[in-house]
């Protein structure tokens, strides 16, 4: 199957700093990823759509400011959450299509940000 | 407004006993269903695929689908204690590269 690998796996940092997340595709190229964010016993919003050379496409409400999205190659996309606040603390995730193109997505394991 | 719905529990079944999730959808154009199980503080994990109307069975789990009802539901049989988590139902709404609008889960509990 298509895996998903995320780093870091949780991250605490001060308020005001910026912290990156990677999110990689490991057995497979994906032109598309996903990012989501999931607050406590909440459900997965999507934040943007991560275009491999292109740029992102945030959602509604989303600051693309605040959240850098950079897609630089077919297995590597990452997330800065930059001048980082205490409601941005969160379990973000990453997810891309498989190649197969059935629309089910795979994920990465998650990072979750505590911001201080 | 693009939703899926689902009642958030928890829902509690006895081990061994037939669990039923349910969940329905906005979008009448809808062509991909999905059902992923969440552990707390685990990212999402798939379990089920589903495309066309009807039954589709998978071991222990059976998704069906309703479209014209716009109605997907996860049928777990012979539930075990393991299988307590919460189930994201999961729905693509649009073409191309858009990514999957989810449910707000149904949290399962399973009673040994």
């Amino acid at each position: 199957g298509a895996v998903v690998s995320q780093h870091p796996s949780w991250v605490i940092c001060k308020s005001g700093t910026s912290v990156k997340i990677e999110c990689r595709s490991l057995d497979f190229q994906a032109t598309t990823m996903f990012w989501y964010r999931q607050f406590p016993k909440q459900s997965l919003m999507l934040m943007a759509t991560s275009n491999e050379g292109s740029k992102a496409t945030y959602e509604q409400g989303v600051e693309k400011d605040k959240f850098l999205i950079n897609h630089a190659s077919l297995t590597l996309s990452t997330l800065t959450v930059t001048s980082a606040h205490p409601e941005d603390s969160s379990f973000y995730i990453c997810s891309a299509k498989g190649q197969l193109n059935t629309g089910e997505l795979f994920f990465g394991e998650g990072s979750r940000l505590t911001v201080l | 407004q693009k939703e899926v719905e689902q009642n958030s529990g928890p829902l509690s079944v006895p081990e061994g006993a037939i669990a039923s999730l349910n969940c329905t959808y906005s979008d009448r154009g809808s062509q991909s269903f999905f059902w992923y199980r969440q552990y707390s503080g685990k990212s999402p994990e798939l379990i089920m695929s589903i495309y066309s109307n009807g039954d589709k069975e998978d071991g222990r789990f059976t998704a069906q689908l309703n479209k014209a009802s716009q109605y997907v539901s996860l049928l777990i049989r012979d539930s075990q204690p393991s299988d307590s988590a919460t189930y994201l139902c999961a729905v693509n709404m649009g073409g191309g590269a858009d990514g999957l609008t989810f449910g707000k889960g149904t949290h399962l509990i399973i009673q040994p």
